[in-house]
């Protein structure tokens, strides 16, 4: 049974480009989380989804970043007009409807 | 503001003894606490939960207490094991989703 997949895993964007991160759940989960991490800090919540549903966003910067989960595909995880503050390693998440959250590899982003 | 803190950034133990990793919450409406582990270049693991009803949960080598009124909760490794080095995450959440995590504690464990 595959884990949480994310790609690509590592993501070099010249400032002012998008970046886009997947992420494809465990088999048999239906939420999706994302949570970024800074340097030397913890991963700090951004969204959670449900399939063609936005739960909670209260984590997303109210610009520049979306999130959506669609019925087929993965879950993607968009910037748009990237700057050198969004450099990070971005980490999915799923679980079942109750339970514990498993994480993905993660996506290092880094901006130049 | 940070709701979760690991003031202790790293730690090193000798193999075979207790490894003890220490976490602080100042919210107390948080329910749900979790450890995860995670090694360089992979994501966070599962390690082991409690919820608010409980002071303590074991697993295996690991236990994790929960001191509500300290609002304060420790994981305990024993014996340590050099595959145990690591860095370890608390997270609290309110709920069951909103994972709130601390910066995190480098183990190291000594052969």
């Amino acid at each position: 049974n595959a884990g949480v997949m994310q790609n690509p895993r590592h993501l070099v964007r010249r400032r002012g480009q998008e970046a886009r991160l997947r992420c494809s759940p465990m088999k048999g989960h239906s939420h999706v989380y994302w949570y970024r991490q800074l340097p030397e800090e913890g991963l700090k919540f951004m969204v959670y989804l449900q399939k063609e549903n936005i739960i909670d966003e209260s984590g997303m910067p109210k610009e520049r970043f979306s999130a959506e989960f669609p019925k087929e595909g993965p879950s993607i995880l968009r910037i748009q007009q990237v700057v050198r503050g969004d450099s990070a390693a971005y980490f999915c998440a799923s679980s079942p409807l109750t339970g514990e959250q498993y994480f993905g590899p993660g996506t290092r982003l880094t901006v130049t | 503001d940070q709701q979760v803190k690991q003031n202790s950034p790293s730690l090193s133990v000798q193999e075979g003894r207790i490894s003890i990793l220490n976490c602080d919450y100042t919210n107390s409406m948080f329910d749900y606490f979790l450890w995860y582990k995670k090694y360089p270049a992979e994501g966070p693991t599962f390690l082991i939960s409690i919820s608010s009803i409980k002071d303590k949960n074991e697993d295996g080598r690991f236990t994790v207490f929960l001191n509500k009124s300290a609002k304060h909760l420790s994981l305990h490794i024993v014996p340590s094991q050099p595959g145990d080095s690591a860095v370890y995450f608390c997270a609290a959440s309110r709920g069951t989703y909103k994972y709130i995590f601390g910066t995190g504690t480098r183990l190291k464990v000594l052969a």
